[in-house]
C-alpha cells in the first residue's frame, strides 16, 4: 500500500486565495483525520470522518475553513479565504478502528504558506 | 475534554544515555497512550503504544509505563542514539472517541 498520500506537497498562495488540499486515505480504513501543525499550537485536530461522515469538527478554526469527503478514497479540506496565519503544515492520517484502537497513519503533509 | 500534558520540551542527552520523557492526561476513562515520533521535515510516525490493561511495554530499546491511578504514563529510551533525535509526541483518546489530543512534544537532541 502507498500509505497516506496528500496533495500538493507545498502550497504558496497569497492572502484572499482559497486553498484546497487534498487527501486520499489508506485503502480500508474508516476513519479520517486532518491536523494542523504549528510551533506555536502543535498538533491540533481540525475535523475527523468515520465513514465519510463528519463526526467532529469543533478544531475547525472559523467558517473559512472546510472539508468535505464525498467518497472513502478522497477528501478535501478547504480554506476560503486565507490568510497569513493559516500558514502552517496539514497532515491528514487515517486508521482502521475495530474493537480496540489502532494506529492512526500519517500523510507527508502540506506545507502552506501564505502572504 | 481531555488534557493532555507534555514534559520536558527539549531534552539533550549523550548518545548512550537513557531518556525519560513524562505525559500526564486528564480523563480517566482513556484506556490507550500512543507515542509518535517526527523527525524533522517529516510525518509523524507511532513507535510504540500501551493499553491500560498493562502496565509497561516494550520494544527494544523503547519502552513505555503507565500509572493509570495517577494519569500518567512515560516514555523511555534507552542506549540513545544520534538517529533517535526528533520530536515525540504522546497522545491520549478523547472521552472514548477517536480523536487523539496530542502532548506539545519533547524535542529530543543525542550528541555524538
Amino acid at each position: 500500500d502507498a500509505g497516506v498520500i496528500q496533495s500538493p506537497r507545498h502550497e504558496v498562495t497569497e492572502m484572499g486565495q482559497e486553498v484546497t488540499l487534498r487527501c486520499k486515505p489508506i485503502s480500508g480504513h474508516d476513519y479520517l483525520f486532518w491536523y494542523r501543525q504549528t510551533m506555536m499550537r502543535g498538533l491540533e485536530l481540525l475535523i475527523y470522518f468515520n465513514n465519510n461522515v463528519p463526526i467532529d469538527d469543533s478544531g475547525m478554526p472559523e467558517d473559512r475553513f472546510s472539508a468535505k469527503m464525498p467518497n472513502a478514497s478522497f477528501s478535501t479540506l478547504k480554506i476560503q479565504p486565507s490568510e497569513p496565519r493559516d500558514s502552517a503544515v496539514y497532515f491528514c492520517a487515517s486508521t482502521l478502528r475495530d474493537r480496540v484502537y489502532n494506529e492512526q497513519f500519517f500523510g507527508p503533509g502540506t506545507r502552506l504558506t501564505v502572504l | 475534554g481531555e488534557n493532555v500534558e507534555q514534559h520536558p520540551s527539549t531534552l539533550s542527552v549523550q548518545e548512550g544515555d537513557s531518556a525519560v520523557i513524562k505525559c500526564t492526561y486528564s480523563d480517566s476513562a482513556s484506556n490507550y497512550f500512543p507515542w509518535y515520533k517526527q523527525e524533522l521535515g517529516k510525518r509523524p510516525q507511532l513507535i510504540i503504544d500501551i493499553r491500560s490493561n498493562v502496565g509497561e511495554k516494550k520494544d527494544q530499546r523503547i519502552a513505555v509505563t503507565l500509572n493509570k491511578t495517577a494519569k500518567h504514563f512515560s516514555l523511555h529510551i534507552t542506549e540513545t542514539q544520534p538517529e533517535d533525535s526528533a520530536v515525540y509526541f504522546c497522545a491520549a483518546p478523547q472521552g472514548g472517541s477517536e480523536k487523539l489530543v496530542f502532548g506539545k512534544g519533547t524535542k529530543l537532541t543525542v550528541n555524538p
